[in-house]
């Protein structure tokens, strides 16, 4: 079958670095996405990985482990503006996404 | 470029009704896809339109349809609404074709069924 799991809610402080991890199982795999999505808006689109290793975007980093099923999303510099919630996504077959339920981050003063 | 817009933003609608959802895809996209977001959730993949024909579902009954246009605008439909419909109905379009095809979302419409 096919699962995605990522913890509800972490908080950390400005300035600090999170990692918010990420697991799936799934028979067919065709890229790990993660989006951000602040409350009452559009998820929008930060990092896609489909082979395993490291892809940094500026404060942004995602991992990717596909003999794992293992992914994470890096924030560092933590600022005010990125508590939002977390979204993990894979994509087995055609544009399709099936999505955890978000990683709740809280950034605090 | 545009994004996606979608409208309405918010209805309320009551039990049994039906509704109609409208997207319009981002400039230059011609697949469309729908989300269904609970509160607190991640979003719930309910179909794809792709060339005017419906190109994968998920888990969700025949009440939930779908029409896609020749300008790649697409409307969701919902009949005999029920309480556990009230959610965030996201609207994405992407690219069909070989990389990544990022899905670049709207920014919902919250339906509140009473």
């Amino acid at each position: 079958g096919q699962n995605i799991d990522q913890p509800t809610e972490m908080t950390a402080t400005e300035g600090a670095i999170v990692q918010i991890n990420c697991t799936y199982q799934t028979s067919g795999f065709n890229g790990l996405f993660w989006y951000q999505q602040h409350a009452g808006e559009a998820p929008t689109f930060l990092s896609y990985n489909v082979l395993d290793g490291l892809e940094e975007k500026g404060r942004f980093s995602s991992f990717l482990s596909r003999s794992k099923g293992y992914s994470y999303l890096l924030l560092k510099e933590l600022q005010m503006k990125d508590s939002a919630s977390y979204l993990c996504a894979f994509k087995a077959a055609g544009n399709k996404l099936t999505f955890g339920g978000g990683t709740r981050v809280l950034v605090k003063p | 470029e545009t994004g996606v817009t979608q409208s309405p933003t918010h209805l309320i609608k009551t039990r049994g009704q039906q509704v109609t959802l409208r997207c319009s895809s981002q400039s230059g996209h011609n697949t469309v896809s729908w989300y269904q977001q609970a509160l607190g959730q991640g979003p719930q993949f309910i179909f794809q339109y792709y060339r005017e024909e419906e190109n994968g579902r998920g888990n969700f009954p025949p009440r939930f349809s779908g029409l896609q246009f020749p300008n790649y605008s697409s409307e969701l439909n919902v009949n005999a609404l029920e309480l556990d419909d009230s959610a965030l109905y996201l609207c994405a379009s992407s690219l069909e074709g070989w990389g990544a095809n990022v899905l670049t979302f709207g920014a919902g419409s919250r339906l509140t069924v009473l």
